[in-house]
């Protein structure tokens, strides 16, 4: 099992749509959680981080379950320039190396 | 330019060679992360530095990768005798590793090529 797992996509939907992205992830001791983003042929670049009180940022709204380990991503009203790969990243152990582990990607891709 | 670059942007090997990238973190960054990227596929850990030692390893990571730091500034990648499956981007990224939720900066990457 992959330590952090997201829906397979790609996810095809028209402008102004509202769209969810979920991903769950296997240690149940990790300890900071985070949505990039990454344009095609570009690097990843952080969205957001995602607190286990849940937070909003415009359009966007993230949310974590640690009984569950499961992270979300939700894009509302939805633009072209939101088309991008979603990757769902987990830090476990801060204290100990605060490495990143990426989930495989949603592909987005959003249509007039 | 302050973000984190890499040196070269592309290479194409000849299969057995072997290759090193480079790559300059943001200045004041202590922790520099080397990771592997395949078309479709999210970024792939290989390896970790805070300052100039290495912290972690991947155990995906063969012996023919050799990873260093030598003053806690730039970072070299290498690949000895570069196979086919190793084509891929090469990520770099850096952050100051200030609290559990310091944002992680990425290089463009390397695209390596084994032909």
């Amino acid at each position: 099992r992959k330590e952090v797992e997201q829906d397979p996509g790609p996810f095809n939907v028209p402008e102004g749509a509202t769209v969810a992205f979920n991903c769950t992830y296997s240690n149940s001791a990790s300890q900071s959680f985070f949505w990039y983003r990454q344009d095609c042929r570009k690097e990843p670049k952080l969205l957001m981080s995602v607190y286990s009180s849940g937070n909003e940022d415009g359009r966007f709204t993230a949310q974590l379950n640690r009984a569950s380990q499961y992270i979300s991503l939700l894009i509302r009203d939805s633009k072209l320039s939101d088309s991008a790969t979603y990757l769902c990243v987990v830090s476990p152990f801060y204290n100990q190396g605060g490495k990143l582990i990426f989930g495989q990607g949603t592909e987005l891709s959003v249509k007039p | 330019d302050t973000g984190v670059s890499q040196d070269p942007r592309h290479k194409i090997t000849k299969r057995g060679q072997n290759v090193t990238f480079r790559c300059d973190p943001i200045s004041e960054h202590n922790r520099l992360y080397w990771y592997r990227q395949t078309l479709g596929q999210g970024p792939e850990f290989l390896t970790y530095f805070q300052n100039e030692a290495q912290l972690e390893k991947s155990r995906l990571l063969s012996d023919r990768f050799s990873a260093e730091r030598p003053k806690g500034s730039f970072s070299t990648l290498e690949i000895q005798r570069t196979e086919q499956g190793d084509s891929a981007m090469y990520l770099c990224a850096s952050s100051s590793g200030a609290s559990p939720y310091t944002e992680a900066f990425f290089g463009q990457g390397t695209r390596l090529t084994v032909v």
